[in-house]
């Protein structure tokens, strides 16, 4: 079985801070895993995702995050908040034919 | 890009109402999701399929049924509405295998 959990449901930073939201997961095999975010009255939107490859993921609008098998981790961060990035993100985990577990969700607020 | 499109961004119901939800993607893909989204509860899956005519069930079905005549079509039904439906109902969808998924905008579905 899959899991994900996000420690924190609510983030605030103040704008230019650093960015970190966590993610951690739990799978009996190599995971995929992905962020997600979803702005208000909106659908979610592919930020970044994890395959294999790489360690260190880059993603949309200056995000990046780490895979770190030894911490069963993939936390999202950003060097310096900016407010438009205001919205609510997820952590998913796929093993396969393409079946995800999403996290709680992280909303983050970005102070001015 | 990809579109995923769903039949109404909000709806009001009353108890006991047959509900359709429609979900209609562009990009020829295997995989068709349903998800609901409540407040602290992240996203929960209700039903997937895979290919027309399949169809599995997701941590939440009881309520629901679904129907995929065509590839590109996903319907969501609710066969007699209640109130602890009221939720915000996302569509997805994505190729087999690993890969990310594509979500519509969301149905805001309120049953009174």
């Amino acid at each position: 079985a899959q899991s994900v959990t996000q420690l924190g449901s609510h983030v605030s930073v103040s704008e230019g801070a650093l960015v970190l939201l966590r993610c951690n997961y739990s799978s009996s095999v190599p995971p995929y895993l992905f962020w997600y975010v979803q702005y208000p009255n909106q659908g979610l939107q592919l930020l970044l995702k994890y395959t294999s490859a790489a360690t260190l993921v880059k993603g949309i609008n200056g995000f990046e995050a780490e895979f770190k098998k030894s911490e069963t981790s993939f936390h999202l961060t950003k060097p310096s908040a900016h407010m438009s990035d205001a919205a609510e993100y997820f952590c998913a985990v796929t093993l396969n034919a393409g079946k995800s577990t999403f996290g709680d969700g992280t909303t983050l607020t970005v102070k001015p | 890009d990809v579109k995923v499109t769903q039949s109404s961004r909000y709806l009001v119901k009353r108890t006991g109402e047959k509900v359709f939800l429609e979900c209609v993607q562009d990009m020829d893909h295997e995989n068709m999701f349903w998800y609901r989204q409540d407040p602290g509860l992240g996203l929960r899956l209700i039903y997937f399929s895979y290919d027309v005519k399949m169809k599995e069930k997701g941590d939440i079905p009881e309520g629901y049924s679904v129907s995929r005549e065509k590839k590109e079509r996903f319907s969501l039904i609710l066969e007699s509405a209640s109130t602890n439906q009221t939720s915000m109902y996302l569509c997805a969808s994505g190729q087999g295998g690993v890969y990310e998924q594509y979500f519509g905008p969301g149905t805001r579905l309120t049953v009174t």
